[in-house]
């Protein structure tokens, strides 16, 4: 079975400081891994994605996230934050069993201080 | 492309009372998903949907019931509301397999 854990139920930070949040999972299979965000009152949207090859993802506006297999991690991290990054991140596995569903972490809230 | 909508977007229901929770995509995905999400808790996955005519159950399927008549359609009916059933539920589409997952903006349900 697939199993999800986020470390950090709620992360404050101020604006302009780096911020990694953590996510580690649990397969006894090959892995499909997301992040998504969701802003207040929205559905959740795609942040990034590992699929295969390189392990270090990037999104769009400056996040990325390390697959480390040896570890069962895949953290996500931006070195500067903006208020507007303030929302709620969940990671998410997806493997080749169980007709690829996809496991949700419980999520971490990162609010960004100015 | 309007993606994944959802409605309503809130309703308030009495405790035994029935409704159905309306998505729809335009995506042509086959795959489409019914999640609940409590705080603290994530998402839940009440019920999917592999193609129109096919629907299995997730990880919290009691007192919901599905089905997928048309690809785009995948309604979610609860039957005599309970407030444990008291949460924001989420549809989702996709293409399956290792690929993202497409979400509408929520219907928050409150039973009282």
């Amino acid at each position: 079975a697939q199993s999800v854990t986020q470390l950090d139920s709620q992360v404050p930070v101020f604006e302009e400081a780096p911020v990694e949040l953590r996510c580690n999972y649990s397969s006894s299979v090959s892995v499909y891994l997301f992040w998504y965000v969701q802003y207040p009152n929205q559905g959740l949207q795609l942040l990034l994605k590992y699929l295969s090859g390189s392990t270090l993802v990037e999104s769009i506006n400056g996040f990325e996230a390390e697959f480390n297999k040896s570890q069962t991690s895949f953290h996500l991290r931006k070195p500067s934050v903006h208020i507007s990054d303030t929302a709620e991140y969940f990671c998410a596995v997806s493997g080749n069993t169980g007709g690829f569903k996809t496991i949700f972490g419980a999520g971490t809230r990162l609010f960004v201080k100015a | 492309n309007a993606g994944v909508t959802q409605t309503p977007k809130f309703r308030i229901l009495k405790i035994g009372q029935s409704m159905t929770l309306q998505c729809t995509q335009d995506m042509n995905h086959n795959y489409m998903y019914w999640y609940r999400q409590d705080p603290g808790m994530g998402l839940k996955l009440i019920y999917y949907s592999v193609g129109a005519g096919i629907t299995d159950k997730g990880e919290v399927p009691n007192g919901y019931n599905v089905s997928r008549s048309t690809t785009e359609d995948f309604p979610l009916r609860l039957e005599l509301a309970a407030p444990s059933q008291t949460s924001v539920y989420f549809c989702a589409s996709g293409a399956g397999g290792y690929n993202e997952q497409f979400f509408g903006p929520g219907t928050r349900l409150t039973v009282l």
